[in-house]
């Protein structure tokens, strides 16, 4: 069975650090690009990042641009986001989600069940 | 970056009555490969979306034949045919043809 599963969350002050980790199972984890997708609460949802199966490219919304960073260990089958100057604005759910097919450009699937993410005082 | 605008943003339908959502795109993701780079979603409270219809109008394996996708372009809909009480959730639309992707606001779909 194909699975993804994050971790990592948490509380953390305004200016703090988190990482966030995704361990996947069932599929060849380095053919595929892996994304994190984000949901404030009560909000709806926003693309984060990308990162092609390599590893070799990766994208980001403007929102966290200079401020995230998306990497993997296809040894370890495991995504990560290295989230730094952290903003209230960042709280949300913060998913894994997994390209549908080898091809670059995909809809997600499947998704994982999410982490939490509070940046508060 | 391509926005995605979906209508209405709340939808009331009878059990057995016919929803439609309505999703837009800035820019056109239609492909040269002759598809629409745009994907359906549903998400019940507490989990993650879960995906319904890719490129525009394929329905994934499992999901019922009484939601069907279409549209082409910029302009594209979802039809849930019969609604059933199971379908109470709020719906997204996605376009994947750029990177980053961007997603709608989601329709929030409730029985009448």
């Amino acid at each position: 069975e194909v699975q993804v599963l994050e971790s990592g969350g948490g509380l953390v002050q305004p200016g703090g650090s988190l990482r966030l980790s995704c361990a996947a199972s069932g599929f060849t984890f380095s053919s595929y690009a892996m994304s994190w997708v984000r949901q404030a609460p009560g909000k709806g949802l926003e693309c984060v990042s990308v990162i092609s199966g390599s590893g070799d490219s990766t994208y980001y919304a403007d929102s966290v641009k200079g401020r995230f960073t998306v990497s993997r260990d296809n040894s370890k089958n495991t995504l990560y986001l290295q989230m730094n100057s952290l903003r209230t604005e960042d709280t949300a759910v913060y998913y894994c989600a997994k390209d549908a097919t080898e091809q670059w450009r995909n809809w997600f699937d499947p998704w994982g069940q999410g982490t939490l993410v509070t940046v508060s005082s | 970056d391509i926005v995605m605008t979906q209508s209405p943003d709340s939808l009331a339908v009878s059990l057995g009555e016919r929803a439609t959502i309505n999703c837009k795109s800035s820019q056109s993701v239609y492909s040269s490969n002759n598809k629409n780079y745009l994907a359906w979603y549903q998400q019940v409270p507490g989990q993650p979306p879960k995906l319904l219809i890719y490129w525009a109008s394929t329905r994934e394996s499992g999901v019922p034949d009484r939601f069907s996708g279409s549209g082409s372009g910029t302009d594209f809909t979802l039809t849930i045919s019969s609604l059933q009480a199971e379908d109470v959730a709020v719906y997204y639309c996605q376009q994947y043809y750029t990177t980053p992707c961007s997603f709608g606001q989601g329709t929030k779909l409730e029985i009448k």
